[in-house]
């Protein structure tokens, strides 16, 4: 089946440190990945993507590589600020244009000054 | 403005008494979908419309109905509401272009409190 797993939260920055948010899934087939961020009150919004191996998605200074090798799609940024402070979702469609999204449980980032 | 609005934003009521929660988009998608959020557990989905007429479960549709009469409206309705159906819930929509992975667009959640 399919499933992503996440790196537990909360995680605690100060600005400027940088940030990786581990995403490992299992999928048949060849999925799609993706990094959505919930913003205090707000819905979710596509981060980035990426549709194949080695693809790399990047966003407003995040990036995130498609690793088939170990099954990963790691969420990192080189320097956090305080307005990136959200939850961080990945997400795996089971094959690129499907409609459904399998999501993991989510990660709460808190960037302080 | 491409978007996906939902209705009521927040909501408290009562077990047992029917709540149905609205949900809309203009961007002429076809597929349309729920989803609710829970702690711990990430965005699990609950059901899915692939177009007018068609809509399917998706991994946790107990206690829920949903409804396609239109293209732009996907209503989530609770029956009877009951506490473990308190939660954050959002609807998303997504087009379809051949050959591309679209993205979908989410609603800005309606958190529901059943008593």
């Amino acid at each position: 089946g399919n499933s992503v797993t996440q790196m537990e939260g909360p995680v605690t920055l100060s600005e400027e440190a940088f940030l990786t948010i581990n995403c490992t899934y299992t999928a048949t087939g060849y999925p799609s990945l993706f990094w959505y961020v919930q913003y205090p009150g707000e819905g979710l919004q596509l981060l980035l993507k990426a549709t194949k191996a080695d693809d790399k998605g990047s966003n407003k200074g995040f990036e995130a590589t498609y690793r088939k090798e170990t099954t990963s799609f790691h969420l990192e940024k080189g320097s956090v600020q305080v307005s990136d402070s959200a939850v961080y979702f990945c997400a795996l469609s089971e094959k690129a244009g499907a409609n459904n999204l399998f999501f993991g449980t989510g990660t709460r980032l808190t960037v302080i000054p | 403005e491409a978007q996906v609005t939902q209705n009521p934003r927040y909501l408290i009521t009562v077990t047992g008494k029917k709540l149905t929660v609205t949900c809309s988009q203009n961007m002429n998608h076809e597929y349309m979908s729920w989803y609710r959020q829970d702690p711990g557990l990430g965005l699990r989905q609950i059901y899915y419309s692939m177009n007018v007429e068609v809509t399917d479960k998706g991994d946790v549709p107990e206690g829920y109905k949903v409804s396609r009469k239109e293209k732009r409206n996907f209503p989530l309705i609770l029956e009877s509401p009951s506490p473990n159906q308190t939660s954050l819930y959002f609807c998303a929509s997504k087009g379809r272009i051949a050959g591309s992975t679209d993205t979908q667009y989410f609603g800005p959640g309606t958190r529901l409190t059943v008593l």
